[in-house]
């Protein structure tokens, strides 16, 4: 049974870089079709993906983020990250990892717990 | 402002159906498979269709998708009250290169 599990800071200041990072439990990040996106929600509204990586590395980002996004793996750690820059008070949000391609991919069939980050000085 | 649009909320009576609609444009849901999530408070969204009509293992067959022209609808029968929860649309858009969703849907059973 593959889980996922976020980790990283609760608080990131202002103009500082946001890192979390997502463990998979249960299986290897490297085996299947996979694809291993970010998805944040903040309080009270709906839904945004970030982007998301391949298995094989290469990755998809949410326009409207681009500029400030980096997601990598870590198939030694069985790992995945997110990096973003230059954040503000409208990145504040609970940050979901997810996995898509078991049955579709872009239909994401795994989720973690999702970790609260909020951006405040 | 999502790039798909769903109803704010919706309710019924338990034991009825209810629909939730989802609008997009012929560059997502005109195009592309639809998924439907459901999320209960405070937790995270599950998977309760994907590929438009299909349901993952475990989900019962009280939940339906469809699809016509750009609209995309999740189906929920025989409405319990541990059905009410947000539920959200998602899809691939093909001029964004990007996953989007709708906005979600409060479903209340009254």
């Amino acid at each position: 049974q593959v889980q996922l599990q976020e980790s990283g800071p609760g608080l990131v200041k202002p103009s500082q870089t946001l890192s979390l990072t997502c463990t998979v439990s249960g299986g290897s990040i490297r085996s299947g079709n996979y694809y291993w996106s970010w998805i944040r929600q903040p309080a009270g509204k709906g839904l945004e993906w970030i982007g998301r990586i391949f298995t094989s590395g290469s990755t998809n980002y949410n326009p409207s983020l681009k500029s400030r996004v980096t997601i990598s793996v870590d198939t030694s750690k069985n790992q995945f990250s997110l990096k973003l820059s230059s954040v503000t008070a409208a990145d504040t949000a609970v940050y979901y990892c997810a996995r898509g391609g078991y049955y579709d991919p872009n239909a994401f069939d795994i989720w973690g717990q999702g970790t609260m980050v909020t951006v405040s000085s | 402002q999502s790039v798909l649009t769903q109803p704010p909320s919706v309710s019924a009576a338990p034991g009825q159906k209810v629909t939730i609609s989802c609008s997009g444009s012929s560059s997502n849901i005109g195009t592309n498979y639809v998924s439907w999530y459901q999320q209960l408070p405070g937790t995270a969204p599950k998977l309760l269709i994907y590929d438009t009509n299909e349901r993952p293992s475990g989900i019962p067959d009280r939940f339906s998708g469809s699809k016509s022209g750009t609209s995309a609808t999740l189906g929920i029968a025989g409405l319990q009250t541990g059905d009410e929860a947000d539920y959200y649309c998602g899809t691939w858009d093909s001029s964004l290169s990007g996953v989007v969703f709708g906005g979600g849907t409060k479903l209340t059973v009254l």
